[in-house]
């Protein structure tokens, strides 16, 4: 398995450019999850997904959008790009620990550096 | 979510136990304690997790006062490669729950 994969892996945007990240994994997870992680700090999450069409705010929602119309891919789009949203943006997956209760392993992405200038 | 209290920063020799501590005085009885870490510019990884009992997995292990209100993350023969960013998150069980990441412990393994 490749697990969590990330497209692309750095980008410069000019402000007010649009773009999309990419993110992709093959563990056939159902929860999904973007998080974004500003210098020194730890991460904050953006937007999750709970299964394919259905979607929900995180800590941080504004000024993205996502959508999840298949189990492996949960994109992540920029419509009006700000310089606030330079940031390092981790997507994750995760599982329930089976026979378990409450075991959750969520499974990282390499991320993507954006600087938005 | 519990919030947690972690140390900033931490030595450890090559080839000693390095002991993380973690405090979570405020975390309810449905509340997992979950270790992470962050290798330099990496995503997190998953390292153990725990309810009341103390567990131990190929990475680590993780002590858990009788009391709940605090933890230890043990890396028993910590290396070069162990360096990273530790984060200690409280959370509910269950998915579709975010991790909600602190400033973490910055660990430093050295010769």
């Amino acid at each position: 398995n490749a697990g969590v994969t990330q497209t692309p892996k750095f980008r410069i945007l000019k402000i007010g450019q649009s773009m999309t990240l990419q993110c992709t994994q093959d563990m056939n997870h159902n929860y999904m999850y973007w998080y974004r992680q500003d210098p020194g700090m730890g991460l904050k999450l953006i937007y999750y997904s709970v299964g394919a069409g259905i979607t929900d705010k995180g800590e941080v929602p504004n000024g993205y959008n996502v959508s999840r119309s298949t189990t492996e891919d949960f994109p992540l789009r920029l419509e009006l790009a700000a310089p606030s949203q330079t940031s390092v943006y981790f997507c994750a997956s995760s599982y329930i620990f089976s026979g378990r209760a409450g075991g959750e392993t969520q499974y990282f992405g390499p991320g993507t550096r954006l600087l938005v200038l | 979510d519990a919030k947690t209290t972690q140390p900033t920063s931490m030595d450890c020799a090559e080839g000693r136990a390095a002991n993380l501590p973690c405090n979570h005085s405020t975390i309810s009885g449905n509340e997992y304690v979950y270790w992470y870490r962050q290798i330099h510019s990496q995503g997190p990884q998953y390292i153990i997790h725990g309810l009341k009992n103390n567990e131990t997995n190929e990475m680590a292990s993780l002590i858990i006062t009788e009391d709940r209100k605090s933890s230890t993350l043990i890396l028993p023969h910590a290396t070069l490669r162990d360096t990273a960013v530790y984060y200690c998150i409280v959370r509910v069980g269950g998915g579709g729950n975010k991790l909600t990441f602190g400033t973490g412990t910055q660990l430093k393994v050295e010769l």
